[in-house]
C-alpha cells in the first residue's frame, strides 16, 4: 500500500530533551517536506527536500533540522524543543510540487 | 497581508445546497492549485487540482481567475459527507524555475447540517 509513516504519532516531552520525527514513504517521491499546523495559523512549511541530500528552508525553519541521505526518509530533528515548538506535525510527499501532496497521519507533539 | 488567504467560515449550510469557496493569493507568480480537505484531526488529502480553464469532479467545481488571483471552489448538492475543512494551496518558485514551494490558506470549515 502506497503510504507516508510518521513515527511517533503522539510525543511528550520536556524543554531541550532532542527528539527526531521520522518520516518515511513508499511510493519513490522525490520531493518531501515538513509542516506544522497550528489553529488559526494553518499549514506551515518548516522544509523541505527536492531530493537526495537537497534540503531547503520553508518558512518556519527556527527550531529544526533535517537530513535526506535516504529517497525514502526525511527525519525531522528538534535539538532542543521549546514550549512554542508544541504543534501538529505533518510530513507529506510527492513526485513534485505540481503533483499531489501525500501526507502522513500526523505527529502530536507537546512539549512542557 | 498573507500570501493565501480564505474565509475561515464555519460556514452552516443545509442538506442539498449549493456553496461557494473563495481564495485569493498575493503571488502573481504562482503557477500551480489545488484544493485540499482535511478532516478534523486527520492528515489533508488531495481533492482536486485547478486548471486555467476550470474543471469539475462529480459535484465539485474549481475556477482560477489569474487576472484577479482568486481560485474558487463550489459544491453542488451538499451531503453530510463533506463536512470538513477546505484548504486552498498555491505553489510557486522561490528560484524563477521549477515550482518548489507550496503555500497553504488557513482553511475555510464547512459543516452541512441535515
Amino acid at each position: 500500500e502506497a503510504q507516508v509513516t510518521q513515527n511517533p504519532r503522539y510525543l511528550i516531552t520536556v524543554t531541550g530533551k532532542k527528539l527526531t520525527v521520522t518520516c518515511s514513504q513508499n511510493m519513490n517521491h522525490e520531493y518531501m517536506s515538513w509542516y506544522r499546523q497550528d489553529p488559526g495559523l494553518g499549514l506551515r512549511q518548516i522544509y523541505y527536500s527536492m531530493n537526495v541530500e537537497v534540503t531547503d528552508k520553508g518558512d518556519v525553519p527556527e527550531g529544526y533540522k533535517v537530513s535526506r541521505k535516504e529517497k525514502r526518509n526525511f527525519p525531522l530533528i528538534l535539538e532542543s524543543p521549546s514550549p512554542n515548538q508544541t504543534s501538529l506535525y505533518f510530513c507529506a510527499s510527492s513526485r513534485g510540487t505540481n503533483n499531489e501532496q501525500f501526507f502522513g497521519p500526523g505527529t502530536r507533539l507537546t512539549v512542557l | 497581508r498573507k500570501e493565501v488567504e480564505q474565509d475561515p467560515g464555519p460556514f452552516n449550510v443545509p442538506e442539498g445546497a449549493t456553496v461557494a469557496f473563495n481564495c485569493t493569493y498575493s503571488n502573481s507568480a504562482s503557477q500551480s492549485f489545488f484544493w485540499y480537505r482535511q478532516d478534523c484531526r486527520k492528515e489533508p488529502k488531495l481533492l482536486m487540482s485547478v486548471y486555467s480553464s476550470g474543471n469539475e469532479d462529480g459535484r465539485f467545481t474549481a475556477q482560477l481567475n489569474r487576472a484577479s488571483q482568486y481560485i474558487s471552489l463550489l459544491i453542488r448538492d451538499s451531503k453530510l459527507s463533506d463536512s470538513a475543512t477546505y484548504l486552498c494551496v498555491v505553489a510557486h518558485s522561490n528560484y524563477g524555475g521549477a515550482t518548489n514551494k507550496l503555500i497553504f490558506g488557513t482553511g475555510t470549515l464547512l459543516a452541512v447540517q441535515p
